[in-house]
């Protein structure tokens, strides 16, 4: 079993459409966990960490559940800016921080 | 100014050169990395660096060598290059190694090897 899973994608909506990305991890001795976001032909960035209480961040919303291993991000109204890769980010045993493969997202017009 | 940044941005080069890409952080932070993204865009971290010492070293081929001069710089060279070593390196910078907190990473450097 991959230490971070991911939704396969690609996620293709209409824009104004809500969508949500999923990630597993089998490391439950994992402590901070974030998504990021991944342009084309670019580096990762941060898009948001992710709380145990579930955090929002305008559109964004991710949630964490530590009893089932499992971690969430919600995108509301989608916008053709949003199209990116969304990279599930753990961070495992010895203090690694592991990516998952990323979940493709495509918003069209 | 750049927070990251990593040089060159691509590079190419034939079958068993040696190559070095550079990176230097002017965030102030104490942990630098090294991580590998291949053509099916699966990032993988190579190295870790804390305050110009290894913290992490996965399983990668001694062909790679990775050298800290200070903790701003974290430069990686790779002997005898083979077709398979062609993907995408990024280096990335965070405040501290427990991992608990945000990478910066640079813009990447795409190696392709003929």
């Amino acid at each position: 079993r991959k230490e971070v899973e991911q939704d396969p994608g690609p996620f293709n909506v209409p824009e104004g459409a809500t969508v949500a990305f999923n990630c597993t991890y089998s490391n439950s001795a994992s402590q901070s966990f974030f998504w990021y976001r991944q342009d084309c032909r670019k580096e990762p960035k941060l898009l948001m960490s992710v709380y145990s209480s579930g955090n929002e961040d305008g559109r964004f919303t991710a949630q964490l559940n530590r009893a089932s291993q499992y971690i969430s991000l919600l995108i509301r109204d989608s916008k053709l800016s949003d199209s990116a890769t969304y990279l599930c980010v753990v961070t495992g045993g010895g203090f690694k921080t592991i990516f998952g493969a990323g979940t493709r997202l495509f918003v069209k017009a | 100014d750049t927070a990251v940044s990593q040089t060159p941005k691509y590079l190419v080069t034939q079958m068993g050169n040696d190559k070095s890409i550079k990176c230097e952080q002017n965030l102030g932070h104490d942990t630098m990395y090294w991580y590998k993204q291949d053509s099916k865009k699966f990032l993988k971290i190579m190295f870790s660096y804390n305050n110009k010492e290894l913290i992490i070293n996965e399983t990668v081929p001694n062909r790679f060598s990775p050298k800290s001069p200070d903790k701003a710089h974290l430069n990686l060279h790779i002997n005898s290059l083979e077709l398979g070593d062609s993907a995408v390196y990024f280096c990335a910078s965070s405040q501290n190694k427990e991992g608990n907190e945000k990478l910066f990473f640079g813009s990447g450097t795409q190696l392709s090897v003929l």
